[in-house]
């Protein structure tokens, strides 16, 4: 089972912030939570990981909540090409990655 | 720097038959996972290897099999096809092994496009 839970779907204008929230309740203490993205067709593509700091890299900033229990991936200046499906992941007890289902960001112009 | 290459892209087979899939891992890079995706489950966990030795292993039968190369390049082989097994395998790989008792543990993985293995 998916140790995390994310919105199914969300709509972003164009340039605005794109807020993508994932809930992690069950995460251990040294378990990281990872971002990626995946567009049609292709791999999925790394985003940004964190453990307990805010994280932010050229492509997004991520803020972990002070429980660790949520995050949220923050895409600053969301442009079309940020149209994907958003996984929010973490490591299970036997040390492999759980996907979900993840978020379906559309970007409207 | 040259990211994950998988080959081929596509590929379509039938019943009964095996299929072997490669997959280059980005320099330097010493962990190469293997992934199935399907419309249905999602992307599901199917080994890893590192140094050459299989490190985890997820729920799929023993048709589904990898292995590694000691300059890290992989290969996975899916004997007596099935329909069911039509998806997208995915490779990544990353720098360290998987196992917090390593010390990349919290290094990411990068993935290729994938091939995409039609069972007719």
């Amino acid at each position: 089972d998916a140790k995390t839970t994310q919105p199914t779907s969300m709509d972003c204008a164009e340039g605005r912030a794109a807020n993508l929230p994932c809930n992690h309740s069950t995460i251990s203490g040294n378990e990281y939570v990872y971002w990626y993205r995946q567009i049609h067709s292709q791999g999925p593509q790394y985003i940004i990981h964190g453990l307990k700091n805010n994280e932010t890299n050229e492509m997004a900033s991520l803020i972990i909540t002070e429980d660790r229990k949520s995050s949220t991936l923050i895409l600053p200046h969301a442009t079309l090409r940020d149209t994907a499906v958003y996984y929010c992941i973490v490591f299970d007890s036997n040390y492999q990655l759980i996907w979900g289902a993840g978020t379906k960001l559309i970007i409207k112009p | 720097k040259a990211g994950v290459t998988q080959t081929p892209r596509y590929l379509i087979k039938t019943r009964g038959q095996q299929v072997t899939l490669s997959c280059s891992p980005i320099s330097g890079h010493r962990s190469v996972s293997w992934y199935q995706q399907t419309p249905g489950q999602g992307l599901q966990f199917l080994f890893e290897y590192f140094s050459e030795t299989q490190r985890n292993k997820g729920n799929f039968p023993g048709r589904f099999s990898g292995r590694q190369f000691s300059n890290s390049r992989s290969e996975m082989n899916v004997s007596t096809l099935e329909l069911g097994d039509s998806a997208l395998y995915l490779c990544a790989s990353s720098l360290g092994h998987r196992i917090p008792a390593f010390s990349s543990y919290n290094s990411p993985l990068h993935f290729g496009n994938g091939t995409r293995l039609t069972v007719t």
